[in-house]
């Protein structure tokens, strides 16, 4: 079965200040994964995904993420935070079976300090 | 541009009270999700449906119920709110000739019971 690990519920960081938020996963199967966001009062929206190919993932707003096979983590960096970044970051795999389904970690709470 | 629309965006009600929560997606996707979304608890799998009047019960379908009379349309249904049921509720779609399972989210329906 998958299942997703968020390692940090809340992540402070200055403004202008690099982050990382980190996910890793576990999957008996090769995956897909997804980084979305949320900000205060709105649903979720995409801000990166992993489908094949090379694995740095480049997303909107200045973010990346790198997976890692070997680690079972695909973790989400920007170099230079900026206010608006505040928000929740869900981590999500999805594998190649049918069901249709995504699970999702339990979230990052990053707050930027300025 | 894809859209999924929820039908309020904060809701109050009763305890007792049958409750409705509307899903409306306009990308003609099969399948769709209800999530509830609880502070350190992240997004928990309420139902979903694949097709047009199937359903499937997800992680959490206890005190809930759902109908899908027209593919564009998923509604969850509470037959007698409780305040436990206080929680942030998002609906999601899919392609299901997608094989990554990207969901797309409406911007959630904060729903409180007294």
């Amino acid at each position: 079965a998958q299942s997703v690990t968020q390692l940090d519920s809340q992540v402070p960081v200055f403004e202008e200040a690099p982050v990382e938020l980190r996910c890793n996963y576990s999957s008996s199967v090769s995956v897909y994964l997804f980084w979305y966001v949320q900000y205060p009062n709105q649903g979720l929206q995409l801000l990166l995904k992993y489908l094949s190919g090379s694995t740095l993932v480049k997303g909107i707003n200045g973010f990346e993420a790198e997976f890692n096979k070997s680690q079972t983590s695909f973790h989400l960096r920007k170099p230079s935070v900026h206010i608006s970044d505040t928000a929740e970051y869900f981590c999500a795999v999805s594998d190649f079976s049918r069901d249709d389904k995504i699970i999702f970690g339990k979230g990052t709470r990053l707050h930027i300090l300025p | 541009d894809v859209k999924v629309t929820q039908s309020s965006r904060y809701l109050v009600k009763r305890t007792g009270e049958k409750v409705f929560l509307e899903c409306v997606q306009d990308m003609d996707h099969e399948n769709m999700f209800w999530y509830r979304q609880d502070p350190g608890l992240g997004l928990r799998l309420i139902y979903f449906s694949y097709d047009v009047k199937m359903k499937e019960k997800g992680d959490i379908p206890e005190g809930y119920s759902v109908s899908r009379e027209k593919k564009e349309r998923f509604s969850l249904i509470l037959e007698s709110a409780s305040t436990n049921q206080t929680s942030m509720y998002l609906c999601a779609s899919t392609d299901s000739g997608l094989p990554n399972n990207e969901q797309f989210f409406g911007p959630g329906t904060r729903l409180t019971v007294l």
